[in-house]
C-alpha cells in the first residue's frame, strides 16, 4: 500500500531533550516536506526536500533540522525542543513537488513540557 | 509575503444542501490550487486540484472554480452527506516552489 509513515504518533518530552520524528514513504517520491499544524494557523511548512541531499527552509524553520540521505526517509530533528514547538506535525511527499499531489502521513502529536 | 485567505472558518449545513468555501491568494505567479480534506486523527487528503489554465473542474459532487484575474478560487460540494464533515484546506502553489495553505474550514453536515 502506498503510504507515508510517521513515527511516533504521540510524543511527550521535556524542554531541551533532543528528539527525532521519522518519516518514510514507499512511493519513490522525489519531494518530501514537513508541516506543523496549530489551531487557527492551518498548515505551515517547516522544511522541504526536492531530492536526496537537497533541503530548503519553509516558512517556520527555526528550531528544526532535517536531513535527506536516502530518497525514502526525511527525519525531523528537534535539537533542543521548547514548549512553543508543541504541535501536530505532518510529513508529506509528492512525485515531483509543486503541481503534483501531496500525500500526507497521519501526523505526530508532540507535547514539550 | 505570500498569503492564502480562506473563508468561512466554520460552516454548518443540512444534509443535502450545498457548501461553498472560498479562498483568495496573493501571489499572481501561483498556478496550482489543490483542496485537501482532513478527517479527525488523520492527515489531509487531496480531494481535487485545478491548474491556472483551467477555470473549473468537477468530480462527482465536488467542483472547484478559479478566477485568476480576481485571484480567488472556490470549492463547491453539492448534495452534502454526513461523511463530508471534516476540515477542508485550500492551498496555492507559490512562486518559491512551495504550497501555501489556508487556515482551514470546519464543515459540519447535520443529518
Amino acid at each position: 500500500e502506498a503510504q507515508v509513515t510517521q513515527n511516533p504518533r504521540y510524543l511527550i518530552t521535556v524542554t531541551g531533550k533532543k528528539l527525532t520524528v521519522t518519516c518514510s514513504q514507499n512511493m519513490n517520491h522525489e519531494y518530501m516536506s514537513w508541516y506543523r499544524q496549530d489551531p487557527g494557523l492551518g498548515l505551515r511548512q517547516i522544511y522541504y526536500s526536492m531530492n536526496v541531499e537537497v533541503t530548503d527552509k519553509g516558512d517556520v524553520p527555526e528550531g528544526y533540522k532535517v536531513s535527506r540521505k536516502e530518497k525514502r526517509n526525511f527525519p525531523l530533528i528537534l535539537e533542543s525542543p521548547s514548549p512553543n514547538q508543541t504541535s501536530l506535525y505532518f510529513c508529506a511527499s509528492s512525485f515531483m513537488g509543486l503541481g503534483s499531489p501531496l500525500h500526507f502521513g497521519n501526523g505526530t502529536r508532540l507535547t514539550v513540557t | 509575503g505570500e498569503n492564502v485567505e480562506q473563508h468561512p472558518s466554520t460552516l454548518s449545513v443540512q444534509e443535502g444542501d450545498s457548501a461553498v468555501i472560498k479562498c483568495t491568494y496573493s501571489d499572481s505567479a501561483s498556478n496550482y490550487f489543490p483542496w485537501y480534506k482532513q478527517e479527525l486523527g488523520k492527515g489531509p487528503q487531496l480531494i481535487i486540484d485545478i491548474r491556472s489554465n483551467v477555470g473549473e473542474k468537477k468530480d462527482q459532487r465536488i467542483a472547484v472554480t478559479l478566477n485568476k484575474t480576481a485571484k480567488h478560487f472556490s470549492l463547491h460540494i453539492t448534495e452534502t452527506q454526513p461523511e463530508d464533515s471534516a476540515v477542508y484546506f485550500c492551498a496555492a502553489g507559490g512562486s518559491q516552489g512551495n504550497l501555501i495553505f489556508g487556515k482551514g474550514t470546519k464543515l459540519s453536515v447535520k443529518p
